[in-house]
């Protein structure tokens, strides 16, 4: 089974501090996405990749960042946190056009 | 505008009963239209995938249908259980760029 592990459930920062949210999968997924998931909005998309080292911008990349080394690991980055980042972050992945699979979320709250 | 819509917002039933979520889709072209279930504090697990040639898929207790023509699909839930409390999510695909819309989902309560 599938399995894709984000590295904490629960996040709270301050502002403007540089944050690092892990995502691994274990299925050798070429696709990853990050979404951040906010009540009455649904899931937005902020990047996702194709490959290693490989990003695209999603619909809302602005004050994120992503990374790609290895293919099973795909981190996001909040360069300089602020309030309005304080999420519901979630992770997924895909083998080409086949149905995602997510991680359970990191609830991040910037303070 | 590739939209997917989903209706109701939030629904209560009491155990043991039926009820049926609706979506309906703007996307274009349409590739598959997926429904997840979400559980309070995990993320979304994927229950049906249907593609542009399939009318229904059951996968237990849930029957999804999917009516091409309107661009309309269903999640049918049958004799509810007090595990099936959850946001359902309504997920549709874009052939060109491969593009993935969201609903806003469902948030389901069955209450005892």
């Amino acid at each position: 089974d599938v399995k894709v592990t984000q590295s904490s459930r629960y996040l709270v920062k301050r502002t403007g501090e540089k944050v690092f949210l892990e995502c691994v999968q274990d299925m050798d997924h070429e696709n990853m996405f990050w979404y951040r998931q906010d009540p009455g909005l649904g899931l937005r998309l902020i990047y996702f990749s194709y490959d290693v080292k490989m990003k695209e911008k999603g619909d809302i990349p602005e004050g994120y960042s992503v990374s790609r080394e290895k293919k099973e690991r795909f981190s996001l980055i909040l360069e300089s946190a602020s309030t309005n980042q304080t999420s519901m972050y979630l992770c997924a992945s895909r083998w080409s056009n086949q149905p995602q699979h997510f991680g359970d979320g990191t609830r991040l709250s910037i303070l | 505008k590739n939209q997917v819509e989903q209706s109701p917002q939030s629904l209560i039933i009491l155990e043991g009963k039926n009820c049926t979520l609706q979506c309906n889709y703007t996307v274009s072209p349409f590739s598959n239209l997926r429904w997840y279930k979400q559980d309070t504090g995990r993320g979304p697990v994927s229950l049906t995938i249907m593609t542009f040639s399939e009318n229904t898929k059951s996968n237990g207790r849930y029957t999804a249908t999917l009516d091409a023509d309107t661009k309309q699909s269903s999640l049918h839930i049958t004799a509810s259980q007090l595990s099936d409390s959850a946001s359902y999510i309504c997920v549709v695909s874009a052939n060109r760029d491969d593009k993935i819309i969201f609903g806003k989902g469902t948030r389901l309560h069955i209450l005892p």
